[in-house]
């Protein structure tokens, strides 16, 4: 099946730094990714949706200024978490989407996450 | 109304039991439904898609039901390697996101 890889898998940051996470599609080409987070016991929550060549579309409460997301090819995209905060330590969680039929038929397949803690 | 429910267990049941459990969604419009599996602290994996007529795969079987808008999941024979999260996942309608319940936690005991 599809894969997808993230980088780093966990990453420990200091508050006001930057972190940077790599989200790849390794043996496919994927016009859009998804960026997720889920904390503990929770479902996953979509934060944007990232195309490729443009901007991406952020979900209602996620700021845009803060999670910036750049989908520079047809296999990578990237999300930076900006001045992270202790509030912002979670799982992230990329998926691409593997389309090949109209809008409702897709599957998507997950990277295997970043875990985020910021002290 | 969360647009995704699940009942989120646990589910303790010894190993060659058969449980299921079931998810509710709220949008009629929506298309297409999945189940994923996600082990502690790790990504979620497709488990299976969900088809109108209802489908098997191996020890799994997946149904739909679109008049009372749930989908169900039954695990027969459960295996210790089938301890886990199910999420039932639905796609928003006309579009390409996903939706996510919350997860139902099944533990298999030797």
């Amino acid at each position: 099946g599809a894969v997808v890889s993230q980088h780093p898998s966990w990453v420990i940051c200091k508050s006001g730094t930057s972190v940077k996470i790599e989200c790849r599609s390794l043996d496919f080409q994927a016009t859009t990714m998804f960026w997720y987070r889920q904390f503990p016991k929770q479902s996953l929550m979509l934060m944007a949706t990232s195309n490729e060549g443009s901007k991406a579309t952020y979900e209602q409460g996620v700021e845009k200024d803060k999670f910036l997301i750049n989908h520079a090819s047809l296999t990578l995209s990237t999300l930076t978490v900006t001045s992270a905060h202790p509030e912002d330590s979670s799982f992230y969680i990329c998926s691409a989407r593997v389309g090949i039929g109209g809008v409702g038929t897709d599957t998507q397949y997950f990277g295997p996450g970043t875990r985020l803690t910021v002290l | 109304r969360k647009e995704v429910e699940q009942d989120p267990g646990p589910f303790n049941v010894p190993e060659g039991a058969t449980v299921a459990f079931n998810c509710t969604y709220s949008n009629s419009a929506s298309q297409s439904f999945f189940w994923y599996r996600q082990d502690c602290r790790k990504e979620p994996k497709l488990l299976m898609s969900v088809y109108s007529s209802g489908n098997e795969d191996g020890r799994f079987t997946a149904q739909l039901n679109r008049a009372s808008q749930y989908i169900s999941l039954l695990i027969r024979d459960s295996k210790l390697s089938d301890s886990a999260t199910y999420l039932c996942v639905v796609n928003i309608p006309n579009d390409y996101k996903l939706s996510f319940g919350a997860g139902t936690t099944v533990t298999v005991r030797a």
